[in-house]
């Protein structure tokens, strides 16, 4: 195990639902992110939070929501999304901090389905 | 614009038939390279960090060596065990907290 957990594992969900991902991590990091792994595609940084602060947004659909409560908490709000969302969403942490060699360390992710 | 590739894309090995896989990437400047590991359905596993040109690292069959512009990740003797993604990754000095990921080769170890 890697010290990051995310939940729930699966999830299907229909366009006009609102559905949360939650990640948490044990590893004392500061820094955390989202990722959206697609079939045959890189993986796609969404956000990044540096000690609770939103760093980085790759220009994100506004129906994708997050929210960082506490250095080990990250949650991801969903709202109206399209079948092209489906994805495997990926959390990851690292120390954080100033912009340093980082280390990311990934959760097992949420495999979403929107039908 | 900052690009990373990874070749091949799929690579078939019978068990004890050592190969390497590639990164190649284009950042200005790095701040370091990363190599994970993916399972079907599970999150990237860290393998390595890498620094600077010339560094190597070893794990167990895993060995991963850096150069100016690529880096390769050797694997001696493999086993079905090691069938997996291998994704690839680089932190760029001027990109913050922006990693920049390969699309991945997928190794499968025949017995």
């Amino acid at each position: 195990e890697t010290g990051v957990t995310q939940t729930p594992r699966h999830l299907v969900m229909g366009m006009t639902n609102k559905k949360s991902l939650k990640c948490e991590q044990h590893l004392g990091h500061n820094a955390m992110y989202w990722y959206k792994q697609s079939a045959k595609k890189p993986l796609e940084l969404m956000f990044v939070y540096n000690f609770k602060e939103q760093t980085e947004n790759n220009s994100v659909p506004s129906r994708f929501s997050p929210e960082c409560p506490n250095s080990s908490h990250l949650f991801l709000h969903l709202h109206t999304l399209q079948p092209e969302d489906s994805a495997l969403y990926l959390c990851a942490s690292s120390r954080g901090g100033l912009p340093s060699q980082e280390t990311q360390y990934f959760g097992p992710g949420t495999r979403l389905l929107v039908l | 614009e900052d690009q990373v590739t990874q070749s091949p894309e799929a690579l078939r090995l019978q068990e004890g038939e050592s190969s390497s896989l590639n990164c190649s990437y284009t950042v200005s400047g790095l701040r370091g390279l990363f190599w994970y590991r993916q399972d079907p359905g599970k999150g990237p596993e860290f393998l390595f960090t890498l620094y600077s040109a010339g560094e190597e690292k070893e794990k167990e069959r895993l060995k991963a060596t850096l150069t100016k512009k690529e880096s390769f990740l050797h694997i001696t003797a493999p086993k079905p065990e090691d069938s997996a993604t291998y994704l690839c990754a680089v932190q760029a000095p001027l990109s913050g907290n922006q990693f920049y990921f390969g699309t991945g080769t997928s190794l499968t170890v025949i017995p």
